[in-house]
């Protein structure tokens, strides 16, 4: 059964602090990504990641990092965690095969920065 | 560039009635298109996929969407709808015809009255 797993479910973190959201699949997918969603606007793509090593912005890459030092983990960094940033943050992966494969999700982490 | 949209950010329907939910593409290549549902405090899960072939594409739990170039639309059915059937739902197309991330309507979420 595939499974992408994320550290938190949960997160509460305050203005100004840096933040790990970790992401781990266990399908052996090349492909690596992170979302937030809002109310009201979908999905939207932060980063993601083609390999190891290998990083890509998305739409709203702006005030987040990312991290791929292993193949089935993909850290998503808040250097410096805002209100703003405040969000449901969902990490997918998929693998690279022939034509778009579909993406797996994980459950997401729920973070408030106050 | 890409771009999803689905029509009515909220649809109520009643149980064992008809469900439409409506998704209107934008794609500059042939797409492949995915519908996902999302069940509360989950992540998403795939429904269906259309990449080539038949343009009626059947999916879990009874759905089902077809594909209708001309209309540039991608619209998912369900016959009876059940009181489990109550989740976000949203629609997605592939920004090129090769593996690469997804671009997500906003979702619409479906109420199932008994």
């Amino acid at each position: 059964d595939v499974k992408v797993t994320q550290s938190s479910r949960y997160l509460v973190k305050r203005t100004g602090e840096k933040v790990f959201l970790e992401c781990v699949q266990d399908m052996d997918h090349e492909n690596m990504f992170w979302y937030r969603q809002d109310p009201g606007l979908g999905l939207r793509l932060i980063y993601f990641s083609y390999d190891v090593k290998m990083k890509e912005k998305g739409d709203i890459p702006e005030g987040y990092s990312v991290s791929r030092e292993k193949k089935e983990r993909f850290s998503l960094i808040l250097e410096s965690a805002s209100t703003n940033q405040t969000s449901m943050y969902l990490c997918a992966s998929s693998s690279s095969g022939q034509g778009v494969d579909e993406q797996y999700f994980g459950p997401g982490t729920r973070l408030t920065v106050t | 560039a890409q771009s999803v949209t689905q029509l009515g950010s909220h649809v109520s329907v009643s149980e064992g009635a008809l469900v439409l939910l409506r998704c209107n593409y934008s794609s500059s290549v042939p797409p492949y298109l995915f519908w996902y549902v999302q069940y509360p405090n989950q992540g998403l899960q795939l429904l269906l996929k259309y990449t080539t072939g038949a343009t009626l594409v059947k999916g879990i739990n009874g759905f089902e969407a077809e594909f209708k170039k001309s209309e540039t639309s991608f619209h998912l059915t369900k016959p009876s709808a059940h009181m489990s059937d109550a989740a976000e739902y949203f629609c997605a197309v592939s920004r090129n015809s090769g593996n690469t991330p997804l671009v997500f309507g906003k979702g619409t979420r479906l109420s199932v009255i008994a």
